[in-house]
């Protein structure tokens, strides 16, 4: 079956660097594009940011110009989310999703829960 | 790149109808037929039950129904169920080739 499985929870100090893997399975992985959204605690859904897995193009959402880094590896079906310069309002849960459709997210991954905190 | 915007929350009771609303620009939800509606129950991850404004993904209840006019998208939900108790957040592609979702809105079936 199509899924999304990424890495497991992350803790970080401010300033530090995350990056989170998100690995595809049950469908041609550069066929589609994959999102990265993120939701800190009782907040809601925050799009960062996309990434072509064919041809690692990415776009940014411009709150994370300078900070966020998406890369594609399609030896191994993985896409990476790699946020610098960590500050505590970073806190949230990372998802990875499928763009299918016209710019609708169908599958998701599980979340990674990324912890800032000195 | 403002977030959407969606009402805090809404109420109804079961077998009634609610709607939620979705207010853009004229550069995102007004510009594209690109509008998604996902559904999150706490502690989830968010399901899609609405893209392309309209369309219902396979296996998406029939009770979920979208619309746009001008810069507002709606989702209904008719015949509410104790099941639609959960959060749903819209979202449109921008003219600036990105994605922006709406705030979300808390739904509470009395």
């Amino acid at each position: 079956q199509v899924q999304l499985v990424q890495s497991g929870a992350e803790v970080r100090k401010p300033g530090a660097s995350v990056k989170v893997s998100c690995k595809a399975s049950g469908y041609t992985f550069s066929n589609h594009f994959i999102y990265w959204v993120r939701q800190a605690p009782g907040q809601g859904l925050h799009w960062m940011g996309v990434i072509n897995p064919s041809d690692g193009t990415t776009t940014y959402a411009q709150r994370f110009q300078g900070r966020l880094i998406m890369t594609g590896d399609t030896s191994t079906s993985t896409v990476y989310m790699e946020l610098n310069s960590l500050r505590s309002e970073d806190t949230a849960v990372y998802y990875c999703g499928r763009m299918n459709y016209f710019y609708s997210v169908d599958v998701w991954g599980q979340g990674t829960t990324v912890t800032v905190s000195s | 790149q403002s977030a959407l915007t969606q009402p805090a929350s809404v109420s109804g009771s079961p077998g009634q109808s609610i709607t939620i609303s979705c207010t853009g620009s004229s550069s995102d939800v007004g510009a594209f037929n690109y509008v998604s509606w996902y559904q999150q129950h706490p502690g989830k991850v968010p399901k899609l039950i609405i893209h392309e404004v309209t369309n219902r993904p396979s296996g998406v209840s029939n009770r979920f129904s979208g619309s746009k006019s001008g810069n507002t998208a709606s989702l209904t939900i008719s015949g509410l169920q104790a099941e639609d108790e959960a959060d749903y957040y819209c979202s449109s592609y921008t003219s600036s080739y990105t994605l922006v979702f709406g705030g979300g809105t808390k739904l509470t079936v009395l």
